[in-house]
């Protein structure tokens, strides 16, 4: 029940392409989901984040959609550019983000010229 | 802008040793974790520490690990003899009050040989 699941595992798309990457999760007192962005050797980058009381929530070209019925919630990246490419981890956190967070098994996204 | 950091960058040890992993979190932060990736795989969640102790550790935190902050500022992971198993790169993460997010450091690269 604390898992969250990801897919898919891989993305190869096209510069300007609209990525999109899932996540589902059971424990339904999840309440704060993030998005990190990992560069190799890097550390995950919180990216953009929503709480369970909207729908979606857009910062720039990346935009969350969430739906609380079906316990999932999607990444989509808008007009993406190859400096996108990098690995892409949903989480999710109780208590409003202060409990651990429970990642995915991330998504690896390349943006081809 | 603040950052968690993270020393050493990278650290290889025989089997058996004892290693001590340091980070600084972010000055005002009150949250402070520990999560560590296996190569190529998602983020698990290790230990978290608050006001001074654990407040909660992930079944893969037994025995051989530890954590301590021992000057208010260095926040410690030590595993007392490390196995093959332990190779990979462990992430400390901080957080302040509320609902903020959780900044992750850069990570130090484990290797047990």
């Amino acid at each position: 029940q604390q898992q969250v699941k990801q897919s898919p595992q891989s993305l190869i798309v096209q510069k300007g392409g609209i990525p999109i990457i899932n996540c589902a999760y059971e424990n339904t007192a999840f309440d704060y989901f993030p998005w990190y962005q990992q560069f190799p050797g890097k550390g995950p980058a919180l990216l953009i984040a929503i709480r369970p009381d909207v729908s979606e929530k857009k910062e720039g070209r990346f935009t969350i959609s969430f739906n609380k019925s079906a316990k999932q919630f999607s990444l989509h990246i808008m007009d993406s550019q190859p400096g996108d490419s990098a690995t892409y981890f949903c989480a999710a956190s109780a208590k409003g983000g202060s409990e651990k967070l429970v990642f995915g098994k991330g998504t690896k996204l390349t943006v081809n010229p | 802008e603040p950052e968690v950091t993270q020393t050493p960058s990278h650290q290889v040890t025989q089997m058996g040793q004892e290693v001590i992993l340091r980070c600084v979190p972010i000055s005002n932060h009150l949250y402070f974790y520990w999560y560590r990736q296996i190569l190529g795989q998602k983020v698990e969640f290790l230990v978290s520490f608050y006001n001074n102790e654990i407040s909660e550790k992930s079944e893969i935190f037994d025995d051989q690990f530890s954590v301590e902050r021992p000057d208010g500022s260095n926040f410690t992971l030590k595993i007392r003899s490390t196995k093959l198993e332990d190779s990979a790169m462990y992430f400390c993460a901080s957080r302040g009050t509320g609902n903020s997010e959780a900044f992750f450091g850069q990570g130090t690269r484990l290797t047990v040989v």
